[in-house]
Order: C-alpha cells, then structure tokens, then sequence
C-alpha cells in the first residue's frame, strides 16, 4: 500500500521562502507530484519528480530522493496568493495511472 | 486544449435520496476518468476510475457507482444516499504524468 505524511500546516511572511515536506512509504511508484488546492476549488497540477533531484518552475521547485523516502515542495518569493492547501501524490505502479494523494499541508501566508 | 465540466456545482440532498453527478471532458478522445471525493480538510481519496467506455473500476466498496456510457462522459450514481456520502466530489482526467480536475462538485447530505 501507499501512506503519504505531510505537516497538517505552515505559516510562513510574504516574501519568504517555504519548504513543505512529503515523507511516503509505498511498495513503488512512478513519480511524486504536487497540487495546489485553494479554498473551495479544485486541485492544480503543480510539479512532478520522476527522478531524483530538484525541478524547478517558476517561483516552485520540487524535489525528490527515493533513498530517503522523501520530498518536498519549495515555494520562494511567498505572495499572499500562494496561501492554500498542498497535497504530495504517489503515482503506483499498479492500476490505470492512478494517483494516491498525501494528506495535505495548509499554507498560509502572512503579511 | 482540454476542459472538464461538472455539474452541479453545489447540491444538498436528505439521506436515502438517489444521486447523479455528471462529468463531461472536452478537446480529448479517450481519456482515462476518475472520479475522487475530499471530505472537508481532507486529502482526496479515488473511487472510481476508467480507461474506456464500459470500463469501470472501483477502488473503494461503498454505495456510489459509476458509469460510462460515452467516450468523455463519467457519472456517479447512488441509490441512497448516506450522511457519511458528503464531500467534495471532483472528476479529472489523466495526460501523462499530470492530473487535471473538474471544478467540483460540494455535495451536503442532509
């Protein structure tokens, strides 16, 4: 099976730079991908690890090490918009490019 | 490009009351479908999916089921519906290695 853990929420100035942390144990997967969510509206696509390392879009970088279990997004330059909900997704190697999603982490971001 | 559409928005219905929510994909053939529900401050648990017309597959055993009965058409149904069905129900399509959501539907039972 899969178990993702993620901080239930972070508080972080504008301006600043924030890490949000995905610990998983799962039996194998394909890639570690992340989503914004904002309040009452859907999930976006943000970013995706297929191998380790860091990817970096924009003011967004993700980063992966399949040794250590682990990940984590990294969201520079904090603007107040940036406040939502986070969520770190496992694709398994089983079942039709399935997604199993982390728990979440709720940003908000402070003046 | 691609567009997901889902309706309703919004629904309130009393338990044991039938449901159907509708999802419809745009500027794509043959898509695979999912189907996902997040209960409030929650991460989103997949109940559904489907790789073609006819095709379903069912990650959790519950009271909802789904159908397809066109190549971009994806609706789940319920019979009776329970207090514990409320949630945010969300269709999206898979392209590569990303996913793409519907706005959502916030389904309250009541």
């Amino acid at each position: 099976g899969q178990s993702l853990e993620q901080p239930s929420e972070v508080t972080a100035v504008e301006g600043a730079i924030v890490q949000i942390n995905c610990t998983y144990q799962t039996s194998g997967f394909y890639g570690l991908s992340w989503y914004q969510q904002h309040d009452g509206g859907a999930p976006t696509f943000l970013s995706y690890n297929a191998l380790d390392g860091l990817e970096e879009t924009g003011r967004f970088s993700s980063f992966l090490s399949r040794s250590d279990s682990y990940g984590y997004l990294l969201l520079q330059e904090l603007q107040m918009k940036d406040s939502a909900s986070y969520f770190c997704a496992v694709r398994p190697r089983t079942g039709a490019n399935n997604l199993f999603f982390g728990t979440g982490t709720r940003l908000t971001v402070i003046p | 490009s691609q567009t997901i559409h889902q309706w309703p928005a919004t629904l309130v219905q009393p338990v044991g009351s039938p449901l159907s929510l509708e999802c419809t994909v745009e500027g794509t053939s043959n898509p695979n479908l999912y189907w996902y529900r997040q209960a409030a401050g929650r991460g989103l648990q997949l109940l559904f999916y489907s790789v073609g017309i006819g095709q379903i597959s069912s990650e959790v055993p519950q009271n909802l089921s789904a159908s397809r009965p066109q190549d971009r058409q994806f609706i789940l149904s319920s019979k009776k519906l329970l207090l514990s069905d409320s949630g945010f129900y969300l269709c999206a399509w898979s392209a590569g290695t990303g996913k793409f959501f519907g706005p959502g539907t916030r389904l309250t039972v009541l």
